[in-house]
């Protein structure tokens, strides 16, 4: 079946440390992208690529950085440098990124800074 | 300024009967797109229809309807004889431009509670 897949479910980091979220997709889309959620809050972009070796910064990049070697795949390293990381993070994919292609999402990692 | 305004924070209404989840814009782009998606409680958020600002009619998805005012930016989500199943977060959310590069921006939900 094809779909999008983040790992691990949950995470659990010390401070000071870097961890690295994993985000694979199975639907040949170009876009890809990583959004922060806050309890009762909506989603807040992070990064976003429309193509393979390239991305962009979103609304809160600062503390996240990201790669996109492979079309597959779009891993989130969350460094020490963000403040308060502690978080529902979603990855998502679109077809091309245009204005009328939707986003499908995987089904999230949580992270608990201890 | 907030793009996406859904000023619901929370509703409950008794299965099978009609909720609508209201929803409005802001933007000054004539091309945009609107999105309506579901976040059941294990997190996942779930597609569930889309608008575009230039289709003449209404979107519909099965028992899911937007009811798109364009000149009042309005573009609420009516979910028709609501099931116990449909108890969630919705989220609507807005993708400006026809540039590849457009962002979608969410707003900040609406709890549904359906009653048995």
């Amino acid at each position: 079946d094809g779909g999008i897949t983040q790992s691990p479910k949950y995470l659990f980091r010390k401070e000071g440390q870097n961890v690295t979220l994993s985000c694979e997709q199975n639907l040949n889309h170009d876009a890809m992208y990583w959004y922060r959620q806050d309890p009762g809050q909506g989603l807040r972009l992070i990064y976003y690529s429309q193509i393979v070796n390239d991305f962009q910064k979103g609304d809160i990049a600062e503390g996240y950085s990201v790669s996109r070697e492979k079309k597959e795949s779009f891993p989130l390293t969350v460094t020490s440098a963000q403040k308060n990381p502690t978080a529902f993070y979603l990855c998502a994919s679109s077809l091309q990124g245009a204005r009328t292609d939707t986003q499908y999402f995987g089904p999230g990692t949580r992270l608990t800074v201890l | 300024a907030q793009k996406i305004t859904q000023t619901q924070p929370g509703m409950f209404v008794q299965e099978k009967e009609a909720v609508t989840l209201d929803c409005t814009y802001d933007t000054s782009d004539p091309s945009y797109g609107l999105f309506w998606y579901k976040q059941p409680s294990s997190g996942e958020m779930i597609f569930l229809i889309y608008q575009g600002s230039y289709d003449q009619q209404n979107a519909t998805e099965g028992r899911y309807s937007l009811n798109f005012q364009k000149a009042r930016k309005s573009a609420n989500l009516v979910i028709s004889a609501s099931q116990l199943g449909d108890s969630a977060m919705y989220f609507c959310a807005m993708r400006e431009g026809i540039s590849s590069a457009s962002k979608i921006i969410f707003g900040s939900g609406t709890r549904l509670s359906i009653r048995p």
